[in-house]
């Protein structure tokens, strides 16, 4: 069975650094990952797509890498600001039955 | 303005007694699923629909029922809610089975007491 682990659950750093959040996943049969963002109390909205057949995707600030052979990705924040104080949560869509299995989330915290 | 929207956003019931959560897209999507988020467990997903009349149970299926009479709607049905379905629920939608962003509503917060 897929599981999604995401370390560290939470993390705080001060405002302007760059930081890299972490997804691991057990079953690399996956047709695609996501990461997502989550404020307290609200809906999730999507950052980044990317395919299988895909290594990395780019918006902004916001670089996600993917290796399937071992079962991670990356999120890197480059620059972080106070705004990016959020939840993080990645999620794969597997191959079989095109379930989406989502990790617990890393919870940001950015110090002005 | 592409979204999707649930209802009601807030609840609280009674044992029993059953009920419904709508959600709607307005983006012509195919997949459209249900998932509920619970301390320390995180997003689990309760069932998932790819198309019209088709619906697939997820991770945690039990005590719940969906339906997919049309494209842009897709309830969720607590037909004897109890207080272990206690939680936050999203509904969410994406244009393909595989290829495309999910799109996440509000959620809508149940308390079943």
């Amino acid at each position: 069975k897929q599981e999604v682990t995401q370390i560290p659950a939470a993390l705080s750093v001060p405002e302007g650094e760059n930081l890299v959040l972490n997804c691991s996943f057990t079953d690399s049969a996956i047709y695609n990952l996501q990461w997502f963002r989550q404020d307290p109390g609200k809906g999730l909205t999507s950052l980044l797509l990317i395919q299988s057949s895909q290594r990395e995707q780019t918006s902004g600030r916001l670089n996600a890498s993917l290796d399937k052979s071992s079962g991670r990705s990356t999120l890197y924040i480059a620059a972080s600001q106070p705004g990016d104080s959020a939840t993080y949560l990645c999620a794969v869509r597997e191959n079989r039955d095109d379930k989406i299995i989502f990790g617990k989330g890393t919870r940001l915290h950015i110090l002005p | 303005e592409a979204q999707v929207t649930q209802n009601p956003r807030y609840l609280i019931t009674v044992t029993g007694k059953k009920l419904t959560v709508t959600c709607s897209q307005n983006m012509n999507h195919e997949y459209m699923s249900w998932y509920r988020q619970d301390p320390g467990l995180g997003l689990r997903q309760i069932y998932y629909s790819m198309n019209v009349e088709v619906t697939d149970k997820g991770d945690v299926p039990e005590g719940y029922k969906v339906s997919r009479k049309e494209k842009r709607n897709f309830p969720l049905i607590l037909e004897s809610p109890s207080p272990n379905q206690t939680s936050l629920y999203f509904c969410a939608s994406s244009l393909s089975r595989r290829e495309n962003t999910i799109y996440f509503g509000e959620g809508s917060w149940l308390t079943v007491v």
